[in-house]
């Protein structure tokens, strides 16, 4: 356990469906991350919260839909995806005091998303 | 241009064999860097700082060159559970939380 977990581990859905990835951790970070990893691509970063509140969105579509209701949960509202958003998604969380160094960034296990 | 670059490989080793990583990076702003280890179908896991003055942790030697935004990674030994991608990361510090930007990774597959 990597003390960030993600849920589900694996999913499989529908281009027309609606779903929710969740990203949990209780390390008492206050920034937390969703990023995108695709076959032979480096991650990209789409969305982070610091303090709750959303302080970077990549250009991300709108079919993605981040909320952040307290600082120990994230999650990721996914409709009307489309196959390429087939990925791994993976959730990190950080302290937001510290710079660089040991800065404590941790990632979850990831939720492997195939859209058919 | 990227923001950090690494060769894709794959990097095919034989067992004790020495093998050597590099990155570089564009952003001459950037305040750390780390070597991450990421294994298939698993999450990047933190391997190693990067510091100018070179670092060492066992059988592994990670330097940084900040004039050149050059950054490397030496595997002594190669061991079969060394098989797996090694992503350069640099971060940024902005607006109260650490911005990690990473390389699309170097795959090492070590073999008997």
């Amino acid at each position: 356990e990597t003390g960030v977990t993600q849920t589900p581990r694996h999913l499989v859905m529908g281009m027309t469906n609606k779903k929710s990835l969740k990203c949990e951790q209780h390390l008492g970070h206050n920034a937390m991350y969703w990023y995108k990893q695709s076959a032979k691509k480096p991650l990209e970063l789409m969305f982070v919260y610091s303090l709750e509140e959303r302080v970077e969105n990549n250009s991300v579509p709108s079919r993605f839909s981040p909320e952040c209701p307290n600082s120990s949960h994230l999650f990721l509202h996914l409709h009307t995806l489309q196959p390429e958003d087939s990925a791994l998604y993976l959730c990190a969380s950080s302290p937001t005091d510290r710079r660089g160094g040991d800065y404590g960034y941790t990632f979850g296990s990831g939720t492997r998303l195939t859209v058919v | 241009r990227k923001e950090v670059e690494q060769d894709p490989g794959p990097f095919n080793v034989p067992e004790g064999a020495t093998v050597a990583f590099n990155c570089t990076y564009s952003n001459s702003a950037s305040q750390s860097f780390f070597w991450y280890r990421q294994d298939c179908r698993k999450e990047p896991k933190l391997l190693m700082s990067v510091y100018s003055s070179g670092n060492e942790d066992g059988r592994f030697t990670a330097q940084l060159n900040r004039a050149s935004q050059y950054i490397s990674l030496l595997i002594r030994d190669s061991k079969l559970s060394d098989s797996a991608t090694y992503l350069c990361v640099v971060v940024m510090f902005s607006g109260g939380y650490n911005k990690l930007i990473f390389g699309a990774g170097t795959r090492l597959a070590v073999h008997p």
